[in-house]
């Protein structure tokens, strides 16, 4: 597809399970971001990464959550021990980010994974 | 963290009236970008304007950008019920991922 794809577009839990979330990003595009959105609230950086490597996770809350990009495109969040206070919306955006990481270009976002934990 | 803070939080407005949205910033940035965001969708690109730069135009869109003053402004001319959206800005802090605001919900009515 052209855009920025995620899936589930929705997911719902049990607190204390293991979630995946998905991301695959246009094609060629080398920067790829997950947020996080709460209802009413702005989109919260969780990790940026560049190529195969996360080139800042600084916005990851604590140590449940992680992500990987193995080969450069498709990227996976992956939140263990879920609680309720993860419930949101999970936005993957990438990028071309032409200037190797020195000057953040346009983001192009999916439509995100709603994610309730209950 | 959230760098961004837009004002007013809401906006009601009728069509063709014009819309205008701040946004303050606390530190040095690179680059400030308006994007917008329709209920339960993701966020779409609007405008971006370099920290060299003091105005630009999209459409009918107007951004200005004080970086004295650290804010920015976003003026939607001639307002349309499809304009109803909440608008976010975004600042770049030289290579980091862009930090977003808590976001301006802006309603036209007709």
């Amino acid at each position: 597809g052209a855009g920025v794809s995620q899936t589930p577009s929705n997911k719902v839990t049990e607190k204390g399970k293991y979630v995946e979330l998905r991301c695959d990003p246009i094609s060629g595009h080398t920067a790829l971001y997950w947020y996080r959105q709460s209802l009413g609230q702005g989109p919260e950086f969780l990790i940026y990464f560049q190529g195969t490597g996360a080139a800042d996770d600084s916005g990851l809350p604590n140590d449940r959550f992680f992500a990987v990009r193995p080969e450069g495109s498709v990227s996976t969040l992956k939140i263990q021990r879920t609680e309720r206070g993860d419930s949101a919306v999970y936005l993957c955006a990438s990028s071309q980010d032409l200037n190797r990481g020195t000057n953040t270009g346009e983001l192009f976002f999916g439509e995100g994974s709603r994610l309730t934990v209950l | 963290s959230q760098q961004g803070e837009e004002d007013p939080q809401a906006l009601s407005i009728q069509e063709g009236e014009n819309a205008t949205m701040n946004c303050s910033y606390k530190t040095s940035i690179n680059n400030l970008q308006w994007y917008r965001q329709n209920s339960g969708r993701g966020l779409v690109h609007l405008i971006l304007i370099r920290s060299n730069e003091r105005e630009k135009h999209s459409g009918r869109l107007r951004v200005t950008l004080d970086t004295s003053k650290k804010s920015s402004s976003l003026l939607i001319t001639a307002s349309r019920a499809a304009d109803t959206a909440s608008y976010f800005c975004a600042t770049d802090q030289a290579g980091t991922a862009l930090i977003f605001g808590k976001g301006t919900t802006l309603s036209v009515s007709s």
